[in-house]
C-alpha cells in the first residue's frame, strides 16, 4: 500500500544540524511532487517545502529559508530534508507528505526537538 | 500570503448532531482550491475534501464541503464518536500554501 516512513529526527543543541529522511512505497514516487510539513507541540501545520518530481521546482517557508535543505533521490524512492542552524522554534513533529496542492498522502511523523 | 481564520475555536457538540465548521481566507481563494483535513491525537492529519466540496477516497458521506471566494464551510451531517478531533482548512490557490489555526470539535 502507499506509505510514506520518515526517520532522523531527535534532540539537538540550538545551531545543530540533523537530516531527516522519507521513504516512498507504494506509488511511483518519480511523478510527485513531495513536501514537508511541520507540526509544533500543541500547534497547527505549517508547509515547510516542496519539491518537484524531477527536482527542479523547489519551495521553502520564509522561516527556514536559507537553513533547510529539500533533496530528493528518485531510484531510491527517498526525500530528505537537512536542516542547519537549528532554533528553538523548530521543534516540531516532521511530516513527510506526497503534496503540492492538498496533502493526499502523510507519513506518521519523526520528531525533532531542539534545546539545550 | 492568505490567512485562513477557522471558527470557532472549539465546538462542543453531542453524537448524532450536526457540525458547521467556518474557514475564511482573507483573499479569494482562486478556482476554490481549499482542502480540509481531520487530525486525532498522536496521529497525522487525514484529507477529507479536496477543491472545496470533493470528497477524498473513502471518506464518509456525512462530510461534506462547500463555498467558493473567501467563505467555505464543512459540514460533519450527523457525528459519530470517531469524529471528534480537531479540523484544519488548507489553500492552495496560491504561494505559500496555507493553514488555518484548527477547529477541535469535542463531545459535549
Amino acid at each position: 500500500q502507499v506509505q510514506l516512513v520518515e526517520s532522523g529526527g531527535g534532540l539537538v543543541k540550538p545551531g545543530g544540524s540533523l537530516r531527516l529522511s522519507c521513504a516512498a512505497s507504494g506509488f511511483s514516487f518519480s511523478d510527485y511532487y513531495m513536501s514537508w510539513i511541520r507540526q509544533a507541540p500543541g500547534k497547527g501545520l505549517e508547509w515547510v517545502s516542496y519539491m518537484s518530481s524531477a527536482g527542479t521546482t523547489i519551495y521553502y517557508a520564509d522561516s527556514v529559508k536559507g537553513r533547510f535543505t529539500v533533496s530528493r533521490d528518485n531510484a531510491e524512492n527517498s526525500l530528505y530534508l537537512q536542516m542547519n542552524s537549528l532554533r528553538a522554534e523548530d521543534t516540531a513533529v516532521y511530516y513527510c507528505a506526497r503534496a503540492f496542492y492538498y496533502i493526499d498522502v502523510w507519513g506518521k511523523g519523526t520528531t525533532v526537538t531542539v534545546s539545550s | 500570503e492568505i490567512v485562513l481564520t477557522q471558527s470557532p475555536g472549539t465546538l462542543s457538540l453531542s453524537p448524532g448532531e450536526r457540525a458547521t465548521l467556518s474557514c475564511r481566507a482573507s483573499q479569494s481563494v482562486s478556482s476554490s482550491y481549499l482542502a480540509w483535513y481531520q487530525q486525532k491525537p498522536g496521529q497525522a492529519p487525514r484529507l477529507l475534501i479536496y477543491d472545496a466540496s470533493s470528497r477524498a477516497t473513502g471518506i464518509p458521506d456525512r462530510f461534506s464541503g462547500s463555498g467558493s471566494g473567501t467563505d467555505f464551510t464543512l459540514t460533519i451531517s450527523r457525528l459519530e464518536p470517531e469524529d471528534f478531533a480537531v479540523y484544519y482548512c488548507q489553500q492552495y490557490g496560491s504561494s505559500p500554501r496555507t493553514f488555518g489555526g484548527g477547529i477541535k470539535v469535542e463531545i459535549k
